[in-house]
């Protein structure tokens, strides 16, 4: 079975600065995918930025971009020029893939985040 | 496309009552999950299909719990009967395979009393 672990339950940040929230999975698979969702307070589930396993080259989504280190199992998201809009919970998913349809996400217990003005 | 409908928004019952929560996934989607979302344990896979058919039901808690996908474009979460340690955010999502990102809906809110 895999796990996703988030260490940090809660982190703040000013606005306009750089933050680095942190994500490690543990999996025998060699191939999945990762992926950073947000959930702002209206409670909707919004994919931030998703990781191939099979790609070295990290994935960016404009202020948004990841760290990702396969031997280490270590998933990192860095969001750059921060955003009051920025201010939700995120959290780290791991999937496999299936020869038909999708796997279940499998979540980290998410990190909240706060920009503060 | 109006995304994944799930309906009702907020649900207050008695303890003891059936509750029913609804689901449209967006239409062309083949994979339609269930997952419930607590303080204590974070968001959790309650069960899955996959071209209408049951694929992992592992999560759901008790037989308390039961789920249906009659056709494409319908799912159904069903408690019965409701307890309060049921109160949680359910929130149905569905994707198409080779898209890879799940589309969640805006979630039920349950709250048993």
């Amino acid at each position: 079975a895999q796990t996703v672990t988030q260490s940090q339950p809660e982190m703040s940040v000013q606005e306009a600065e750089t933050v680095t929230l942190s994500c490690t999975y543990d999996t025998s698979e060699s191939n999945y995918y990762l992926f950073w969702y947000k959930q702002p307070p209206s409670r909707q589930m919004i994919l931030v930025i998703r990781q191939e396993a099979y790609k070295q080259q990290n994935a960016t989504e404009n202020r948004f971009s990841v760290n990702f280190q396969k031997a280490a199992k270590s998933f990192s998201l860095k969001i750059s020029d921060s955003q009051l809009g920025d201010t939700a919970m995120y959290f780290c998913a791991f999937m496999k893939p299936r020869a038909f349809g999708n796997e279940k996400l499998t979540f980290g217990t998410g990190t909240r985040l706060t920009i503060i003005p | 496309d109006a995304g994944v409908i799930q309906s009702p928004r907020h649900e207050v019952t008695e303890m003891g009552q059936e509750v029913t929560l609804r689901c449209k996934p967006i239409s062309g989607h083949n994979s339609l999950f269930w997952y419930r979302q607590t303080m204590m344990r974070g968001l959790e896979l309650l069960i899955y299909f996959n071209n209408n058919v049951p694929i992992d039901d592992s999560g759901m808690p008790e037989d308390r719990f039961s789920a249906k996908m009659p056709n494409a474009s319908f799912s159904t979460l069903k408690i019965q009967p409701s307890e309060p340690r049921d109160s949680a955010v359910y929130f149905c999502a569905s994707s198409f395979k080779g898209q890879l990102e799940a589309f969640f809906g805006q979630g039920t809110r349950l709250t048993v009393v």
